[in-house]
């Protein structure tokens, strides 16, 4: 069973157009949650952290958000240049070094 | 700072063979991580160090090896190429519990 479920997994927009993002997680305990976009051939680019429910944060055209269940990527009118795959990953509470869990991304084209 | 550098770039190797990939990061942090991303799957943690001398596995550590003799490098090893390594690899590195990310190596397998 996936810990990270991201949906939808791709997402086409016109220019302008405002929607969100879903990521739920199922995790004892949330040390943290992280948002990353990758664009093709490059590693993911750090957007994000949330850290307990109620929480949000914002950069530019993006607002992230977080429910005990689940975060939600806001984007809010996007421009071509937003057009990326957008990743959410978890890190779980305990103290260790442990490494992040990931979900599958959701692919989100805007076109002009 | 260049962050989290990783060599090579792209390589294909022939099964059976061996290589290493390398990372280096110039920020001085402790924790450094591998992860390996297939298509339409999410990344997934192969090895992690918290400090020179110090690594353990993550959730998909067979076929690999890695070590950490200083801070800056953490080099991961394939002994024996199979196809199902064929990835892309990414390094990481921690500061303030956000990680971040070298521009990964595109690694194929035949």
């Amino acid at each position: 069973e996936d810990q990270v479920t991201q949906s939808p997994e791709a997402l086409r927009l016109q220019e302008g157009e405002s929607s969100s993002l879903n990521c739920s997680y199922t995790v004892s305990g949330l040390r943290g949650l992280f948002w990353y976009r990758q664009d093709p051939g490059k590693g993911p680019e750090f957007l994000f952290t949330l850290y307990s429910a109620g929480e949000e944060k914002e950069k530019e055209r993006l607002k992230a958000t977080l429910t005990k269940k689940e975060s939600f990527l806001h984007i809010t009118a996007p421009k071509p240049e937003d057009s990326a795959t957008y990743l959410c990953a978890v890190q779980e509470s305990g103290g260790g070094a442990d490494g992040l869990t990931f979900g599958k991304g959701t692919h989100l084209i805007i076109q002009p | 700072n260049a962050g989290v550098t990783q060599t090579p770039k792209f390589r294909i190797l022939k099964i059976g063979q061996s290589m290493t990939l390398q990372c280096t990061q110039d920020m001085n942090h402790n924790y450094m991580y591998w992860y390996r991303q297939d298509p339409g799957m999410g990344l997934k943690l192969i090895y992690y160090s918290v400090g020179a001398g110090i690594t353990d596995k993550g959730e998909v550590p067979n076929g690999y090896n890695v070590s950490r003799s200083t801070t800056e490098d953490f080099p991961l090893r394939l002994e024996l190429a199979a196809p199902s390594q064929t990835s892309v690899y990414f390094c990481a590195s921690t500061s303030q519990e956000t990680q971040y990310f070298g521009p990964g190596t595109r690694l194929l397998v035949l």
